[in-house]
């Protein structure tokens, strides 16, 4: 069935860093991919999606590029700020599906 | 525009008790889908409704059911509750079966004793 694998947490980074979380999946068909956050006590927002291979989204700063050929979608943002901390999590949906299927989620930590 | 709206926002329940939680779908949005969350971990997929019918299921027992309304709105019922069943349960919405964007709501933290 469909997977997807992150990074374990959590990564602990000093404002202005540069920010890397990993996240690879597993599906069969061609799936939409995701990153959500988490604030503390809250629930999930869409951070941003690529719907096909090669896509880039993006978001305050945060960017993902969907790479079908190493089934990956890595979160990256060049210079992280406090309010970033938060829980992050990668998912997808197949193409057959509506459902969402997430990852167990990497917690960010920045530091002033 | 009001948001995906969940009551309650914390339950604390013995084992063997039954527990509804409710759900306000997103403004025009049609479809509502249950996710839990467990402490440490990802949500997982336990049902969605779209026309007031179960249109997918996750890998969760039967205790676990829901309802949708005529208004959208969607309760989930989990009956004979399990110390396992302590998590952070999401309600999402989107449009026409969930092909388009999910939005979650804050969720109900249910604590089971």
């Amino acid at each position: 069935g469909d997977s997807v694998t992150q990074m374990e947490g959590p990564v602990t980074l000093s404002e202005e860093a540069f920010l890397t979380i990993n996240c690879t999946y597993t599906a069969t068909g061609y799936p939409s991919l995701f990153w959500y956050v988490q604030y503390p006590g809250e629930g999930l927002q869409l951070l941003l999606k690529a719907t096909k291979a090669d896509d880039k989204g993006s978001n305050k700063g945060f960017e993902a590029t969907y790479r079908k050929e190493t089934t990956s979608f890595h979160l990256e943002k060049g210079s992280v700020q406090v309010s970033d901390s938060a829980v992050y999590f990668c998912a997808l949906r197949n193409s057959g599906y509506s459902t969402l299927t997430f990852g167990k989620g990497t917690m960010l930590l920045v530091s002033p | 525009d009001a948001g995906v709206t969940q009551s309650p926002t914390h339950l604390i329940k013995t084992r063997g008790q039954q527990v509804t939680l409710r759900c306000s779908p997103k403004s025009g949005h049609d479809t509502v889908s249950w996710y839990q969350q467990a402490l440490g971990q990802g949500p997982q997929f336990i049902f969605q409704y779209y026309e007031e019918e179960e249109r997918q299921r996750g890998n969760f027992p039967d205790r676990f059911s829901g309802h949708q309304f005529p208004n959208y709105s969607s309760e989930l019922n989990v009956n004979a509750l399990l110390l396992g069943d302590s998590a952070l349960y999401l309600c999402a919405s989107s449009l026409y079966g969930g092909r388009y964007e999910q939005y979650f709501g804050p969720g109900t933290r249910l604590t089971v004793t």
